[in-house]
């Protein structure tokens, strides 16, 4: 069994300083994760995903995030918000099988003030 | 640059209707899902295909089934509509081993 916990249902944060998204995983496997942003009325896009490589990851809009198992954690970070990142953010842990299922978790809305 | 593509966008059905929601995807991936996504809530599994012709129930399956056409379709169709089937609805696609899953825009369904 696997699950995620976001940590913050909401992060408020503003314009120009540092982003942190929390995330706590469990598996049963060797996990990977992934994180994807959905803005309003849209599909989820895959920010950066974890799969048993490097620690840190880089991904996509300067984010990144880094892996530490000890601590089952995979939180999400970025130097600098930028307006355009205000949106919805899962973590999301794959399952060892083939079918590759994906748990996700509750999300954390994220806000840009101004 | 289509990606996984979903028809509707949006719809609204009165309790006991049916309704096939509709999944296309263009990037030759084996793998296909759809999902529900309520109000706080991440995405929930309905169903899976590995293949065309193979499908399988996820998280919450009663009163949906699955038809994986070909290997570029997989519809999700209600038979008799409830409201607690009222969601956002989404279609995701998956190349194969660690590949990521690749997400369409959703359908929106309201059932009244």
């Amino acid at each position: 069994a696997q699950s995620v916990t976001q940590l913050d249902s909401h992060v408020s944060v503003s314009e120009g300083t540092p982003v942190l998204l929390r995330c706590n995983y469990s598996s049963s496997y060797s996990p990977s994760l992934f994180w994807y942003v959905q803005h309003p009325n849209k599909g989820l896009q895959l920010l950066l995903k974890y799969t048993s490589a490097a620690t840190l990851v880089k991904g996509i809009n300067g984010f990144e995030a880094e892996f530490k198992k000890s601590e089952t954690s995979f939180h999400l970070t970025k130097p600098s918000a930028h307006m355009s990142d205000a949106a919805e953010y899962f973590c999301v842990v794959s399952d060892g099988t083939g079918r590759r299922a994906l748990t996700f978790g509750s999300g954390t809305r994220l806000q840009v003030q101004p | 640059n289509a990606g996984v593509t979903q028809t509707p966008k949006f719809q609204v059905l009165k309790t006991g209707q049916s309704m096939t929601l509709q999944c296309a995807q263009d990037m030759n991936h084996n793998s296909m899902y759809w999902y529900r996504q309520d109000p706080g809530m991440g995405l929930r599994l309905i169903y899976y295909s590995a293949s065309e012709g193979t499908t399988d129930k996820g998280e919450v399956p009663n009163g949906y089934n699955v038809s994986r056409l070909n290997k570029r379709e997989f519809s999700l169709r209600l038979e008799s509509a409830a409201p607690s089937q009222t969601s956002v609805y989404f279609c995701a696609s998956r190349l194969q081993g660690d590949q990521p899953q690749h997400f369409g825009d959703g359908t929106r369904l309201s059932i009244l």
